[in-house]
């Protein structure tokens, strides 16, 4: 089954925040962060292995709550660059580390 | 390194016709992956591969078959094509430390 990622879209101004939710019914091992811009291949931003473990990636951040089964990326002062569809892949215990399963994602367009 | 490539980047098949999606990497990964994507639903997995010779089914791989003869290469065969198979189809490698997957430049398949 799916993640949920939430919102669907977001539109933002330059300089703005936005936070992106990724939720899944199944216990997690780790939790993938992706960005694909329009007509590109989705490029990896960062990966989430332990239970409330927190990444970043210049100011882009992501927090994993193991218990939860949760995970959230954080964009601060968005970038034009930032624009682009985010998703959220999982994989869970038991499975093989590339049994990827992605969200069906949020499309994120930061304005001037 | 060429990365991941796929080929064709363009096909329209007839319904009933079979096909073949080329897949290669160069960068010795073990694990590689094959996603289809459609508007609103993401990328989804058709099949997954931990090795030569290994190879699983993903979420959605009803009319595709998958074989890992070599580790370089993952071919993505289509049997008989149907319009419900109209996709833009990624190939992915990842190696088992790391866990980032690069992503191929995709082929954009048409059935008629």
């Amino acid at each position: 089954q799916q993640p949920v990622q939430s919102p669907q879209a977001v539109i933002l101004r330059e300089g703005e925040d936005a936070v992106i939710n990724c939720s899944s019914s199944k216990a997690l091992y780790s939790v993938h962060w992706y960005r694909q811009k329009h007509g590109e291949a989705p490029v990896f931003l960062m990966i989430l292995l332990k239970g409330g473990e927190q990444k970043g990636h210049d100011k882009i951040s992501a927090s994993f709550n193991e218990k939860k089964q949760q995970s959230s990326l954080y964009l601060t002062a968005s970038q034009l660059s930032y624009s682009g569809t985010y998703f959220c892949g999982t994989v869970s215990y038991g499975g093989a580390t590339n049994k990827l399963i992605f969200g069906t994602g949020t499309l994120l367009a930061v304005q001037p | 390194n060429a990365g991941v490539t796929q080929t064709p980047k363009f096909q329209v098949l007839k319904t009933g016709q079979s096909m073949t999606l080329q897949c290669a990497q160069d960068m010795n990964h073990e694990y590689m992956s094959w996603y289809r994507q459609d508007p609103g639903m993401g990328l989804r997995l058709i099949h997954y591969s931990v090795g030569a010779g290994i190879t699983d089914q993903g979420e959605v791989p009803n009319g595709y078959n998958v074989s890992r003869s070599t580790t370089e290469d993952f071919p993505l065969r289509l049997l008989s094509a149907a319009p419900s198979q109209t996709s833009v189809y990624f190939c992915a490698s990842s190696d088992r430390y790391t866990y980032e997957q690069y992503f191929g430049p995709g082929t954009r398949l048409t059935v008629t």
